[in-house]
């Protein structure tokens, strides 16, 4: 079971919305930075959002995240076949001094 | 550019050992620290730890505790993981990755390595 709680799956048509929740607690979410992930079978993760809100300059804005108190959203705009893909959210529990993530949130593009 | 190259997978018989290597080049080795992250079939990424590019501090999954160990060797900027103990549940692709910590938190993975297959099976 994860520390931090993901939808195991979402969907949405191409050229929509979509938005991927993560909730964690006090100790993890709620004070600490949060990341998020796009994972494809066989591949290693990518990074898609760092220190909660900010994109590496390889991604496009069309990917965008928020957090407000123990909770974290990751944002999808304009839909894509190629979006179809596992997404985790990832963050540190002061708690535990360990790095913590959620089980993975499943997304399809119908 | 920053990379990140492990070593090939492994086959272990339950109870064995398996080390893990993970080379670092394109970036300041002593400014980050190296994360190990796994991946069973069929489930989640898991954090394993974390361990300075200094060697000098660590933090250890505590369910992992016990089994597991992470050491850095400076001089060729490589991160080693072993595993002791192996059981089936082990059974996972292992990932290195880039992962900045300041003194009391880290801000998990930035730059991945490509994994390393690690089995058990009797």
């Amino acid at each position: 079971q994860s520390v931090l709680t993901q939808p195991p799956s979402v969907s949405a048509a191409p050229g929509q919305k979509v938005t991927i929740s993560c909730s964690g607690s006090s100790s993890s979410i709620g004070s600490n930075h949060v990341v998020w992930y796009k994972k494809l079978p066989g591949t290693a993760p990518k990074l898609l959002i760092y220190e909660t809100y900010k994109r590496p300059s390889d991604i496009p804005d069309r990917f965008s995240a928020s957090k407000s108190g123990s909770s974290a959203t990751l944002g999808i705009t304009g839909l894509q076949t190629g979006d179809e893909a596992d997404y985790y959210c990832g963050t540190w529990d002061s708690r535990l001094s360990a790095g913590v993530f959620g089980g993975g949130t499943k997304l399809t593009v119908l | 550019q920053v990379q990140l190259v492990q070593s090939g997978g492994e086959v272990k018989k339950p109870g064995a050992s398996v080390k893990v290597s993970c080379e670092a080049s394109g970036y300041n080795f002593g400014t980050f620290g190296i994360a190990w992250v796994r991946q069973a079939p069929g489930q989640g990424l898991e954090w394993m730890g974390w361990i300075s590019g200094d060697n000098d501090n660590t933090y250890y999954a505590q369910r992992l505790q016990g089994r597991l160990t992470m050491t850095t060797d400076t001089s060729t900027r490589t991160a080693y993981m072993e595993l002791r103990s192996l059981t089936s549940d082990d059974t996972a692709v292992y990932y290195c990755g880039r992962e900045f910590c300041d003194k009391d938190r880290c801000y998990l993975v930035d730059h991945w390595g490509q994994g390393t297959l690690v089995s058990v099976s009797s």
